[in-house]
Protein backbone atom coordinates (compact mmCIF):
# COMPACT_ATOMS: atom_id res chain seq x y z
CA UNK A 1 0.00 0.00 0.00
CA UNK A 2 1.28 3.79 -0.51
CA UNK A 3 1.96 5.87 1.56
CA UNK A 4 2.31 9.63 1.91
CA UNK A 5 4.22 11.90 5.10
CA UNK A 6 3.87 15.45 5.28
CA UNK A 7 6.59 15.97 7.96
CA UNK A 8 5.82 19.50 8.64
CA UNK A 9 2.15 20.11 10.39
CA UNK A 10 2.67 23.85 10.39
CA UNK A 11 4.48 26.49 8.30
CA UNK A 12 4.62 30.01 8.31
CA UNK A 13 6.04 32.56 6.28
CA UNK A 14 6.41 36.60 5.02
CA UNK A 15 4.84 38.06 2.16
CA UNK A 16 6.45 38.55 -0.44
CA UNK A 17 9.57 35.26 0.67
CA UNK A 18 9.83 31.74 -0.17
CA UNK A 19 8.75 28.83 1.53
CA UNK A 20 9.08 25.07 0.91
CA UNK A 21 6.91 22.12 2.39
CA UNK A 22 7.92 18.81 2.46
CA UNK A 23 6.89 15.39 1.34
CA UNK A 24 7.80 11.79 0.89
CA UNK A 25 6.02 9.24 -0.05
CA UNK A 26 6.10 5.32 -0.64
CA UNK A 27 5.63 2.73 -2.90
CA UNK A 28 6.79 0.25 -4.99
CA UNK A 29 5.51 1.18 -8.33
CA UNK A 30 7.32 2.74 -11.02
CA UNK A 31 4.82 4.85 -13.18
CA UNK A 32 2.43 7.07 -10.50
CA UNK A 33 1.22 10.51 -10.37
CA UNK A 34 1.68 13.38 -7.53
CA UNK A 35 -0.30 16.38 -6.50
CA UNK A 36 -0.05 19.38 -4.52
CA UNK A 37 -3.32 20.22 -3.28
CA UNK A 38 -4.60 23.60 -1.32
CA UNK A 39 -7.57 23.84 1.35
CA UNK A 40 -8.06 27.05 2.06
CA UNK A 41 -11.10 28.10 4.99
CA UNK A 42 -13.67 27.49 2.27
CA UNK A 43 -12.68 23.86 2.29
CA UNK A 44 -12.90 23.29 -1.53
CA UNK A 45 -9.43 21.49 -2.27
CA UNK A 46 -7.92 23.16 -5.32
CA UNK A 47 -5.30 21.89 -7.34
CA UNK A 48 -1.78 23.76 -7.09
CA UNK A 49 0.06 20.87 -9.24
CA UNK A 50 1.13 17.92 -10.88
CA UNK A 51 3.99 15.52 -11.62
CA UNK A 52 3.91 12.24 -13.52
CA UNK A 53 6.90 10.21 -12.57
CA UNK A 54 7.99 9.35 -15.70
CA UNK A 55 9.34 12.77 -17.00
CA UNK A 56 12.43 13.79 -14.92
CA UNK A 57 11.51 17.91 -15.66
CA UNK A 58 9.94 19.03 -12.53
CA UNK A 59 6.55 20.76 -12.88
CA UNK A 60 6.15 24.62 -12.57
CA UNK A 61 2.89 26.87 -12.07
CA UNK A 62 3.93 30.41 -11.57
CA UNK A 63 4.58 30.50 -8.70
CA UNK A 64 5.07 27.20 -7.49
CA UNK A 65 7.32 24.69 -8.59
CA UNK A 66 8.30 21.03 -7.23
CA UNK A 67 11.59 19.83 -6.39
CA UNK A 68 10.74 16.02 -7.75
CA UNK A 69 13.21 13.25 -6.56
CA UNK A 70 12.18 9.87 -7.79
CA UNK A 71 14.92 7.89 -6.43
CA UNK A 72 14.82 9.41 -2.71
CA UNK A 73 10.35 9.41 -3.16
CA UNK A 74 10.49 13.17 -2.76
CA UNK A 75 8.04 15.52 -3.75
CA UNK A 76 8.36 19.32 -2.34
CA UNK A 77 6.75 22.10 -3.14
CA UNK A 78 8.26 25.67 -3.51
CA UNK A 79 5.95 28.76 -3.28
CA UNK A 80 7.75 32.01 -4.57
CA UNK A 81 6.78 34.85 -3.62
CA UNK A 82 4.25 34.27 -0.97
CA UNK A 83 0.97 36.14 -1.02
CA UNK A 84 -1.79 36.61 1.98
CA UNK A 85 -4.07 34.15 -0.32
CA UNK A 86 -1.83 31.31 0.33
CA UNK A 87 -2.75 30.54 3.41
CA UNK A 88 -4.23 27.43 3.69
CA UNK A 89 -3.93 23.62 4.30
CA UNK A 90 -1.51 22.16 1.75
CA UNK A 91 -1.89 18.18 1.02
CA UNK A 92 0.96 16.35 -0.79
CA UNK A 93 -1.25 13.44 -2.78
CA UNK A 94 0.07 9.97 -4.67
CA UNK A 95 -1.98 8.68 -7.56
CA UNK A 96 -0.90 4.98 -8.73
CA UNK A 97 -1.21 4.46 -12.32
CA UNK A 98 -4.45 1.93 -12.95
CA UNK A 99 -6.68 1.35 -15.72
CA UNK A 100 -9.56 2.43 -13.39
CA UNK A 101 -9.33 4.31 -10.58
CA UNK A 102 -7.40 7.40 -9.71
CA UNK A 103 -7.69 7.13 -6.26
CA UNK A 104 -5.75 9.60 -4.52
CA UNK A 105 -3.76 8.74 -1.49
CA UNK A 106 -2.91 11.91 0.97
CA UNK A 107 -0.62 13.26 3.49
CA UNK A 108 -2.05 14.57 6.71
CA UNK A 109 -1.30 18.23 5.37
CA UNK A 110 0.67 20.94 5.98
CA UNK A 111 -0.64 24.19 7.72
CA UNK A 112 0.69 27.41 6.09
CA UNK A 113 0.43 30.97 6.91
CA UNK A 114 1.83 33.67 5.45
CA UNK A 115 2.37 36.71 7.58
CA UNK A 116 2.19 40.65 6.56
CA UNK B 1 -18.86 24.96 -15.32
CA UNK B 2 -20.56 25.52 -12.02
CA UNK B 3 -17.94 23.15 -10.47
CA UNK B 4 -18.49 20.39 -7.87
CA UNK B 5 -21.62 20.86 -5.43
CA UNK B 6 -22.45 19.33 -2.26
CA UNK B 7 -25.26 19.50 -0.26
CA UNK B 8 -25.75 19.87 2.77
CA UNK B 9 -22.68 22.63 4.09
CA UNK B 10 -23.21 21.38 7.26
CA UNK B 11 -25.09 18.15 9.41
CA UNK B 12 -25.88 17.61 12.79
CA UNK B 13 -27.56 14.78 13.79
CA UNK B 14 -28.05 12.87 16.79
CA UNK B 15 -25.72 8.84 17.36
CA UNK B 16 -28.41 5.98 16.05
CA UNK B 17 -29.46 8.62 13.13
CA UNK B 18 -29.48 8.19 9.49
CA UNK B 19 -28.08 10.82 7.44
CA UNK B 20 -28.16 11.42 3.72
CA UNK B 21 -25.69 14.05 1.35
CA UNK B 22 -25.71 14.98 -1.96
CA UNK B 23 -23.12 15.60 -4.34
CA UNK B 24 -24.02 17.06 -7.95
CA UNK B 25 -21.10 17.07 -10.30
CA UNK B 26 -20.04 19.00 -12.86
CA UNK B 27 -21.89 18.67 -15.45
CA UNK B 28 -21.00 15.38 -18.15
CA UNK B 29 -18.13 14.33 -15.72
CA UNK B 30 -18.22 10.16 -15.65
CA UNK B 31 -16.35 9.54 -12.68
CA UNK B 32 -17.70 10.37 -9.00
CA UNK B 33 -15.82 9.84 -6.01
CA UNK B 34 -16.62 10.37 -2.24
CA UNK B 35 -13.51 10.67 0.34
CA UNK B 36 -13.60 11.16 3.85
CA UNK B 37 -11.72 13.51 5.91
CA UNK B 38 -11.49 13.64 9.86
CA UNK B 39 -10.02 16.83 12.04
CA UNK B 40 -5.80 16.86 11.18
CA UNK B 41 -5.80 14.60 8.62
CA UNK B 42 -5.83 14.07 4.94
CA UNK B 43 -8.77 12.73 2.91
CA UNK B 44 -9.43 8.92 2.59
CA UNK B 45 -11.16 7.11 -0.28
CA UNK B 46 -14.51 5.83 0.81
CA UNK B 47 -15.96 4.84 -3.05
CA UNK B 48 -16.04 5.87 -6.38
CA UNK B 49 -18.86 5.50 -9.47
CA UNK B 50 -18.02 5.60 -13.11
CA UNK B 51 -21.45 6.83 -14.30
CA UNK B 52 -23.91 4.61 -12.37
CA UNK B 53 -21.49 1.59 -12.10
CA UNK B 54 -19.71 1.94 -8.42
CA UNK B 55 -16.85 0.24 -9.10
CA UNK B 56 -14.98 0.58 -5.73
CA UNK B 57 -15.54 0.67 -1.98
CA UNK B 58 -13.04 0.82 0.31
CA UNK B 59 -12.73 -0.87 3.92
CA UNK B 60 -13.63 2.23 5.41
CA UNK B 61 -17.80 2.07 3.75
CA UNK B 62 -18.85 -0.16 6.78
CA UNK B 63 -22.23 -1.88 6.33
CA UNK B 64 -23.82 0.83 7.46
CA UNK B 65 -22.81 3.10 4.51
CA UNK B 66 -24.26 3.16 1.11
CA UNK B 67 -23.42 5.05 -1.80
CA UNK B 68 -25.96 5.87 -5.29
CA UNK B 69 -25.89 7.64 -8.29
CA UNK B 70 -28.98 6.56 -10.46
CA UNK B 71 -28.65 7.63 -13.87
CA UNK B 72 -24.60 8.62 -13.57
CA UNK B 73 -25.52 12.28 -12.57
CA UNK B 74 -25.88 13.30 -8.59
CA UNK B 75 -25.07 10.95 -5.77
CA UNK B 76 -26.07 10.65 -2.61
CA UNK B 77 -24.11 9.21 0.38
CA UNK B 78 -26.02 7.42 3.08
CA UNK B 79 -25.17 6.55 6.72
CA UNK B 80 -27.20 4.62 8.71
CA UNK B 81 -27.59 4.57 12.27
CA UNK B 82 -24.60 7.13 12.88
CA UNK B 83 -21.71 6.53 15.19
CA UNK B 84 -19.91 9.33 16.95
CA UNK B 85 -16.51 8.47 14.73
CA UNK B 86 -18.55 8.78 11.88
CA UNK B 87 -18.04 12.74 12.46
CA UNK B 88 -15.77 14.01 9.66
CA UNK B 89 -16.11 16.24 6.39
CA UNK B 90 -17.39 14.17 3.56
CA UNK B 91 -15.90 15.16 0.21
CA UNK B 92 -17.22 14.41 -3.50
CA UNK B 93 -15.03 14.87 -6.55
CA UNK B 94 -15.03 14.21 -10.11
CA UNK B 95 -13.28 14.01 -13.16
CA UNK B 96 -14.27 14.39 -16.61
CA UNK B 97 -12.41 10.98 -18.16
CA UNK B 98 -10.69 7.87 -17.25
CA UNK B 99 -7.55 8.37 -17.95
CA UNK B 100 -4.95 7.98 -15.86
CA UNK B 101 -3.42 10.42 -13.50
CA UNK B 102 -6.76 12.61 -14.32
CA UNK B 103 -6.86 16.04 -11.81
CA UNK B 104 -10.19 15.52 -9.49
CA UNK B 105 -12.11 18.44 -8.61
CA UNK B 106 -13.45 18.65 -5.77
CA UNK B 107 -16.58 19.92 -3.51
CA UNK B 108 -16.46 21.97 -0.34
CA UNK B 109 -17.75 18.96 1.95
CA UNK B 110 -20.19 18.27 4.17
CA UNK B 111 -19.73 18.34 7.71
CA UNK B 112 -20.90 15.91 9.50
CA UNK B 113 -21.26 16.09 13.41
CA UNK B 114 -22.41 13.42 15.60
CA UNK B 115 -23.73 14.08 19.21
Amino acid sequence: AQTVTQSQPEMSVQEAETVTLSCTYDTSENNYYLFWYKQPPSRQMILVIRQEAYKQQNATENRFSVNFQKAAKSFSLKISDSQLGDTAMYFCAFMPYMEYGNKLVFGAGTILRVKS
Amino acid sequence: DTGVSQNPRHKITKRGQNVTFRCDPISEHNRLYWYRQTLGQGPEFLTYFQNEAQLEKSRLLSDRFSAERPKGSFSTLEIQRTEQGDSAMYLCASSPTTWAGEKLFFGSGTQLSVL
